[in-house]
């Protein structure tokens, strides 16, 4: 078990450049988040598959961003045209029976 | 609405000055209230899951413990390792509600 894994840690893009970001969550854990994490702020709630369906997304998630999870194993979170707003940790989570969450080390996102 | 509210939102102690950290909630329907620690720049760790009114769990220096209410995170005898923020959470639906964290610093 080498826990969830996220990759890249680091990213600095300019502003109308599109990102992507992968997860890679504990191995038999069926359900997969992704949430964001500003500075100051505990993390919110984005999206949430169990095996391939994104079974819920937030209000927060706007139609620039995109998730999923093709496979039922790694996830993929997709902004386009980000926007300097966009600049915050992103953070994954894996959970076996839907209780218990283990997160990743996130990755840092930063728009100029 | 289904809210968490952490105080304080810091808070320094000496090494060896035992404390506590409160949640309070509100949330219908309570399936879990979780406490993690948080390293600046790192994803948060799990440290503990209260299913119900009077649940304790402890693990070394933190003892968690749950009421209707709230939950408190008791820390006796703080080392400067145990320098974090610390996160709650409850369990809305299949998503985590998180508060915004109390940063505990510990000096020796």
């Amino acid at each position: 078990d080498t826990g969830v894994s996220q990759n890249p840690r680091h990213k600095i893009t300019k502003r109308g450049q599109n990102v992507t970001f992968r997860c890679d969550p504990i191995s038999e854990h069926n359900r997969l988040y992704w949430y964001r994490q500003t500075l100051g702020q505990g993390p919110e709630f984005l999206t949430y598959f169990q095996n391939e369906a994104q079974l819920e997304k937030s209000r927060l998630l706007s139609d620039r961003f995109s998730a999923e999870r093709p496979k039922g194993s790694f996830s993929t979170l997709e902004i386009q045209r980000t926007e300097q707003g966009d600049s915050a940790m992103y953070l994954c989570a894996s959970s076996p029976h839907g209780d218990t969450q283990y997160f990743g080390p996130g990755t840092r996102l930063t728009v100029l | 609405e289904d809210q968490v509210t952490q105080s304080p939102e810091a808070l320094r102690l000496q090494e060896g000055e035992s404390s506590s950290l409160n949640c309070s909630y509100t949330v219908s329907g309570l399936r879990g209230l979780f406490w993690y620690r948080q390293d600046p720049g790192k994803g948060p760790e799990f440290l503990f899951t209260l299913y119900s009114a009077g649940e304790e769990k402890e693990k070394e220096r933190l003892k968690a413990t749950l009421t209707k209410k709230e939950s408190f995170l008791h820390i006796t005898a703080p080392k400067p390792e145990d320098s974090a923020t610390y996160l709650c959470a409850v369990q809305a639906g299949d998503k985590l509600v998180f508060g915004a964290g109390t940063i505990l610093r510990v000096k020796s």
